[in-house]
């Protein structure tokens, strides 16, 4: 399975993005997919996850409640959506299938393959 | 949530040497839950190591995984020119997923 990103996106101050991740080549139903993303020069951060099978979801503690990850089985896309956007958030952000996951913990395991990224600049 | 240490933060070496990585964790990781990451500039993460010390499909045998308690190390036994690049450990023993801040590796 391949995971293609939507493109690039520019956003104000307190306004929300969503990113797309599709599915080529095979299911997400039966998958875990997790988001994580990058700063500008830093190192990468757990976002959140969905383990669709399970209808399950979990965020990171900093970002619960301004983050939602969901799936669209129709097409094998997993978007996640990013409210009240600060500079904080700019970043290139990740989708990338979980392996060896734990539907009780939430945990995803080890992530590959990887989509593109998609760059999303939070600027006034 | 656990805290992964790497060291160095950058080494420089020479195509052919050997470079050890060095990944600490705060607190002991279940299972060997522990992944190795190489990435090169303006492309995604790509997995080198699942499991503290089993190649992913397609890593050539220079690439290798160690652990000791709660230390775990990834080996190149000769760099290639196309090693130079950040390489970042991972925790999946438990939840939330955690990083490494990455080591990087220049070439001398």
């Amino acid at each position: 399975v391949q995971l293609v990103q939507s493109g690039p996106e520019v956003k104000k101050p307190g306004s929300s993005v969503k990113v797309s991740c599709k599915a080529s080549g095979g299911s997400i139903s039966n998958s875990a997919i997790g988001w994580l993303r990058q700063a500008p020069g830093q190192g990468l951060e757990w976002v959140g996850g969905i383990l669709p099978i399970f209808g399950t979801t979990k965020y990171a503690e900093k970002l619960q409640g301004r983050v939602t990850i969901t799936t669209d089985d129709s097409t094998s896309t997993v978007y996640m959506d990013l409210s009240s956007l600060t500079s904080d958030d700019t970043a290139i952000y990740y989708c990338a299938r979980g392996n060896d996951y734990d539907h009780l913990t939430g945990r995803l395991g080890w992530f590959a393959p990887w989509g593109q990224g998609t760059l999303v600049t939070v600027s006034s | 949530d656990i805290v992964l240490t790497q060291s160095p933060g950058s080494l420089s070496l020479s195509p052919g040497e050997r470079a050890t990585l060095s990944c600490r964790a705060s607190q002991s990781v279940t299972s060997s839950y522990i992944a190795w990451y190489q990435q090169k500039p303006g492309q995604a993460p790509r997995l080198l190591i699942f499991g503290a010390s089993s190649r992913a499909t397609g890593i050539p045998d220079r690439f290798s995984g160690s652990e000791s308690g709660t230390d775990f190390t990834l080996t190149i036994s000769r760099l290639e020119p196309e090693d130079f690049a950040v390489y970042y450990c991972q925790q999946y023993g438990s939840s939330p997923e955690t990083f490494g801040q990455g080591t990087k590796v220049d070439i001398k």
